[in-house]
């Protein structure tokens, strides 16, 4: 079966960095995408990784390692508006995304 | 309008009773989704649609159905609503171009089935 793995939560300090981790078995592999999720609000995009390493975007950056079936998101400079969940999502061979179930990212002052 | 709009945001619905969610997008995306959402499971797709005329059923289709008149909207309708469909629905739309191909979320619907 297709399956993402994700941390259910983590909690981190402002001004500080986190490394949010995410395992993927799918049938197939078309792109990785995170995005970020308020509470009561929709998902919006954050990052897109196809190819092997690390892509930044100002203070997010996000990793892929397709031949362990592995990704990170990195938060850098934490913010209390940082504090969402971080949602995890594959591409399949039918290019349909396959979601984890996300990660609550707490920030604490 | 400006990106994707849900309605209703929120209803509370009587088990039996038919419903349907509305969404509408003005980016011209040719792929439109519906998702459902609940606490501790990613999002699971419901039904798709690649181009205006056509659909497809995702992960969970039972007790759903869409339609696709129209490149804007994209309708879910619920003909006998039961309380497993208490749920936050998502629609979504992506224009099929890029390298990303990332998918624009509604707002969300909050359904409670009784």
């Amino acid at each position: 079966g297709q399956n993402i793995d994700q941390p259910t939560e983590m909690t981190a300090t402002e001004g500080a960095i986190v490394q949010i981790n995410c395992t993927y078995q799918t049938s197939g592999f078309n792109g990785l995408f995170w995005y970020q999720q308020h509470a009561g609000e929709a998902p919006t995009f954050l990052s897109y990784n196809v190819l092997d390493g690390l892509e930044e975007k100002g203070r997010f950056s996000s990793f892929l390692s397709r031949s362990k079936g592995y990704s990170y998101l990195l938060l850098k400079e934490l913010q209390m508006k940082d504090s969402a969940s971080y949602l995890c999502a594959v591409r399949d061979s039918n290019y349909q995304l396959i979601w984890g179930a996300g990660t609550k990212l707490i920030i604490k002052p | 309008i400006a990106g994707i709009t849900q309605a209703p945001t929120s209803q509370i619905l009587a088990a039996g009773r038919r419903m349907t969610l509305r969404c509408t997008q003005d980016m011209r995306h040719n792929a439109m989704y519906w998702y459902r959402q609940d606490l501790g499971l990613g999002l699971r797709l419901i039904h798709y649609s690649n181009t205006a005329g056509t659909t497809g059923k995702g992960e969970v289709p039972d007790g759903y159905s869409v339609s696709r008149a129209n490149t804007d909207d994209f309708p879910l309708t619920l003909a006998s609503a039961v309380p497993s469909q208490t749920s936050v629905y998502f629609c979504a739309s992506s224009d099929g171009s890029g390298s990303s191909n990332e998918q624009f979320f509604g707002p969300g619907t909050r359904l409670t089935v009784l």
